[in-house]
């Protein structure tokens, strides 16, 4: 079956510290990847996404690179800001369900001053 | 404008009522869905719309009901819930199926 296996959180990181989020996958076919981040009392936000292997995909200083040999799909930040609080979440697009996003429990990340 | 729209932000309701929640995107997306979202948990897929016709119901009881009036707007009505059914509703759309998805800030439900 599908499903998405993220790192457990909390995470907690000192402001300016790198921040890696782990996400692999299982998916049938060859999905979109994508991170979604929700900030507390919020809806989700699209942070960053990649459609084929080896594509980078990047937006506000994170990056993600999909790694299809590993089906893998890790986020990364190189210095975390206190606004970057929030859960993030991992989430293939499985094309033969219909566009079905699968999502990773998600990873609440903490930066602490 | 690269807004999905949910109205209302808030909703209490009883067991016995009947109400409906609203999503609205004027960016032009053939493809619109629910998601249900508990407390520290990801969001779940609820329906799916393509081109105003429902194409995924995942096994969602009758209580809840979609309409997909139009292209831009998509309504959840909701009839005898039970305070189990108490979450973040979330309304997304895409231009298609199989690209990305936008979402709404979502309708926290609490029923009572």
């Amino acid at each position: 079956g599908n499903s998405v296996t993220q790192m457990e959180g909390p995470v907690t990181l000192s402001e300016e510290a790198f921040l890696t989020i782990n996400c692999t996958y299982t998916a049938t076919g060859y999905p979109s990847l994508f991170w979604y981040v929700q900030y507390p009392g919020e809806g989700l936000q699209l942070l960053l996404k990649a459609t084929k292997a080896d594509d980078k995909g990047s937006n506000k200083g994170f990056e993600a690179t999909y790694r299809k040999e590993t089906t893998s799909f890790h986020l990364e930040k190189g210095s975390v800001q206190v606004s970057d609080s929030a859960v993030y979440f991992c989430a293939p697009m499985i094309y033969n369900q219909g566009g079905k996003l699968i999502f990773g429990q998600g990873t609440e990340l903490s930066v602490k001053p | 404008d690269t807004e999905v729209t949910q109205t209302p932000k808030h909703l209490v309701m009883g067991m016995t009522n009947k109400k409906s929640l609203k999503c609205e995107q004027h960016m032009g997306h053939r493809a619109m869905y629910w998601y249900k979202q508990k407390a520290k948990k990801p969001p779940e897929l609820m329906f799916v719309y393509s081109y105003e016709k429902l194409s995924i119901n995942e096994s969602v009881p009758s209580r809840f009901s979609p309409e997909c009036p139009n292209s831009s707007l998509l309504n959840l009505h909701l009839h005898a819930l039970q305070p189990e059914d108490s979450a973040l509703y979330l309304c997304a759309s895409s231009h298609n199926p199989s690209t990305e998805a936008f979402f709404g800030q979502g309708t926290r439900l609490t029923v009572v």
